[in-house]
């Protein structure tokens, strides 16, 4: 199946910054959700957009969707050392049911 | 309960042997899947349960094969399995099947090794 794909790969910065993820997609969705996996273990759901949205909010989580451009944004602000891990979008569309290949961040203290 | 367990946390067979992993959830939730996922890679769907009955199969390979006993129970059976099978397998659930506008629950995953 295909996948999304995700930028960047890895995000390194400092506790305290604020670290922007982009997805983007290939074909038409309904949904498109974020995903956090701390190293090894299960995912954890952040967020969920919808195509007729254009903007969530949860906390430090803030998502966009642009859907001309088939992209999605998480911004993380004021990073915390307990943020890193690995995110994932997952775009929900006709059918199919696919992950991105996901941001590794890492939070230095 | 808004959990996901999943067990054995850790298995390790050779390729002639017959195992399963098993997933349970109590969230009244009506469809479960299985994921495969290889290291610093993103979860890969397997399968598909909706109302207890199969209602995605990605093509995986029969050495898996899933059974979905009750709403509340999601099996993997493994037979014969390669040594490339080795991965963290990765089963979850959700109030009704994709297409609606429900969160996946995950459960912690059952770390797979095939010698």
């Amino acid at each position: 199946s295909q996948q999304g794909e995700e930028d960047p790969q890895a995000l390194s910065i400092q506790e305290g910054e604020n670290a922007t993820m982009n997805c983007s997609y290939k074909t038409s969705i309904n949904n498109l959700q974020w995903y956090r996996q701390n190293s090894g273990r299960g995912l954890v759901h952040l967020i969920l957009i919808r195509s007729n949205e254009r903007e969530k909010h949860s906390g430090r989580l803030r998502v966009t969707l642009d859907t001309s451009k088939k992209s999605s944004s998480l911004l993380i602000t004021a990073s915390r050392a307990a943020d890193t891990a690995s995110y994932f979008c997952e775009e929900e569309g006709a059918q199919k049911l696919v992950f991105g290949q996901g941001t590794r961040l890492t939070i230095n203290p | 309960d808004t959990e996901v367990t999943q067990t054995p946390k850790h298995l390790v067979m050779g390729m002639t042997n017959k195992k399963s992993l098993k997933c349970e959830q109590h969230m009244g939730h009506r469809a479960m899947y299985w994921y495969k996922q290889k290291a610093k890679k993103p979860p890969e769907l397997m399968f598909v349960y909706s109302y207890e009955k199969l209602s995605i199969n990605e093509s995986v390979p029969s050495r898996f094969s899933p059974e979905c006993p009750n709403s509340s129970l999601l099996n993997l059976h493994l037979h014969a399995l390669q040594p490339e099978d080795s991965a963290l397998y990765l089963c979850a659930s959700s109030q009704d099947e994709r297409g609606r506008t429900g969160e996946l629950f995950f459960g912690e995953g059952s770390r797979l090794t095939v010698l």
